[in-house]
């Protein structure tokens, strides 16, 4: 079946870049996304790709995926406090549902 | 500004209630879904709907259903509140065509006593 699995914690000091990594099964994936929840609070869409893609950047965010290997990666240039974080990778196939990983807590020591 | 808005961001209920969680989004979106959020557990979906009065179960939806009568609002109803059912609720939308994906509401942090 479809799964989406993520590194749990990533932490990284403030002006570093990050790089959170995701990987999913199902080669009939239309487009992955990437979403940001901060604490209590809901899913903030990031950024997404189209599957014919190989990149994609804004601003200090660049997406890359490896369709062959089933890979996506998020960077964050010059992370902040701010960046500090719950990250989901989720992919979407032929449905109109979504899968979603576990999320990745991004911490950004000072 | 698009928005999601679910009617309560933390509620308080008793054992055996009966618990009606409320969202409507203002995107003329025609898909809407439910999920909960549990530390460890990550997204579990619930139900969700492609279209007026249409409903799906999604992983989860034992103890659980719900209702959309109208394409902007979508209900889920807990029909008797259980502990197990303390949670995060998350509504979200999205168009059946593109991939613009979700939007997400704020939560709402349910906890049944």
């Amino acid at each position: 079946g479809e799964d989406v699995e993520q590194s749990l914690f990533l932490s990284v000091r403030e002006g570093d870049s990050s790089v959170i990594n995701c990987t999913y099964t199902d080669s009939s994936s239309t487009y992955l996304y990437w979403y940001k929840q901060e604490p209590g609070a809901g899913l903030q869409l990031l950024t997404y790709i189209f599957s014919n893609m190989d990149m994609k950047q804004d601003q200090r965010l660049t997406v890359l995926l490896n369709k062959k290997d089933k890979h996506l990666s998020l960077r964050i240039a010059d992370t902040q406090t701010g960046d500090s974080a719950i990250y989901f990778c989720a992919e979407k196939t032929d449905g109109q549902n979504f899968v979603f990983g576990p999320g990745t807590r991004l911490s950004v020591l000072p | 500004d698009v928005k999601v808005t679910q009617s309560s961001r933390y509620l308080v209920k008793r054992t055996g209630e009966k618990v009606f969680l409320e969202c409507v989004q203002d995107m003329d979106h025609e898909n809407m879904f439910w999920y909960r959020q549990d530390p460890g557990l990550g997204l579990r979906l619930i139900y969700f709907s492609y279209d007026v009065k249409m409903k799906e179960k999604g992983d989860i939806p034992e103890g659980y259903s719900v209702s959309r009568e109208k394409k902007e609002r979508f209900s889920l109803i807990l029909e008797s509140a259980s502990t197990n059912q303390t949670s995060m609720y998350l509504c979200a939308s999205s168009l059946w065509q593109g991939g613009g994906g979700y939007t997400f509401g704020s939560g709402t942090r349910l906890t049944v006593v």
